[in-house]
């Protein structure tokens, strides 16, 4: 069975860091990609970021270039999504997403996580 | 640019059979996979049908998935209505310069 666990986060204040994670069971990371997807409350869903297969490559959407790096533990089986610089508008639940290959592209999304919410507030 | 245009809201009684449409502008529905997601009030997402017509495990065939491209949209048809269907349904799918494209989300009421 498939199970993706999400945990990390918690109150942050703006300009802070957090660091997610996603324990992953019931399949092999390797082959299959692996995204960050977002929502805020009462808003629609957002891609964040993606890893793919092979773990050497990443993705991430335009607002979160340079302050988010998603990565990798294979032996741990365990996701990562290192979050700085945060902002008042990054505050939503965060959803690990497994694919249905291990080439990113076109995001396809096959099994979700249950969340971990992230809240950015002084 | 392209984009996914969704029903803001659809209605039917326990044990009918319900659709909702997902209509693309600005590019083909059929180039890319479409795909259906569930979230239920307060939870977490789950995807209904990837791929156009593919069920996750788990997911009841009462869920079926389709591609119309003379009317360039999609559809996902839920039949045997059942009350924890009432629920938000977005549709997705992608193109060369998005790999993440949203429909606005249905919400069914299951009366």
């Amino acid at each position: 069975e498939v199970q993706l666990v999400e945990s990390g986060g918690g109150l942050v204040q703006p300009g802070g860091s957090l660091r997610l994670s996603c324990a992953a069971s019931g399949f092999t990371l390797s082959n299959y990609v692996i995204y960050w997807v977002r929502q805020a409350p009462g808003k629609g869903l957002e891609w964040v970021s993606g890893i793919n297969g092979s773990g050497k490559s990443t993705y991430y959407a335009d607002f979160v270039k340079g302050r988010f790096t998603m990565s990798r533990d294979t032996p741990k089986n365990t996701l990562y999504l290192q979050m700085s610089s945060l902002a008042v508008e990054d505050t939503a639940t965060y959803y690990c997403v497994k694919g249905v290959r291990p080439i990113f592209g076109g995001i396809i999304a096959q099994y979700w996580g249950q969340g971990t919410l992230v809240t950015v507030s002084s | 640019n392209f984009m996914l245009t969704q029903p803001h809201s659809v209605s039917e009684s326990p044990g009918k059979t319900v659709t909702i449409s997902c209509t693309a502008s600005g590019g083909s529905i059929s180039t890319n996979y479409v795909q259906w997601y569930q979230q239920r009030p307060g939870g977490a997402p789950t995807t209904v049908i990837y791929e156009d017509d593919q069920r996750p495990s788990g997911v009841p065939d009462r869920f079926a998935g389709s591609i119309d491209s003379s009317s360039n949209s999609a559809s996902l048809t839920i039949s045997g209505l059942k009350p924890e269907d009432e629920a938000d349904y977005y549709c997705q799918s992608y193109d060369d310069s998005e790999p993440w494209v949203f429909g606005g989300g249905t919400k069914l009421t299951v009366l």
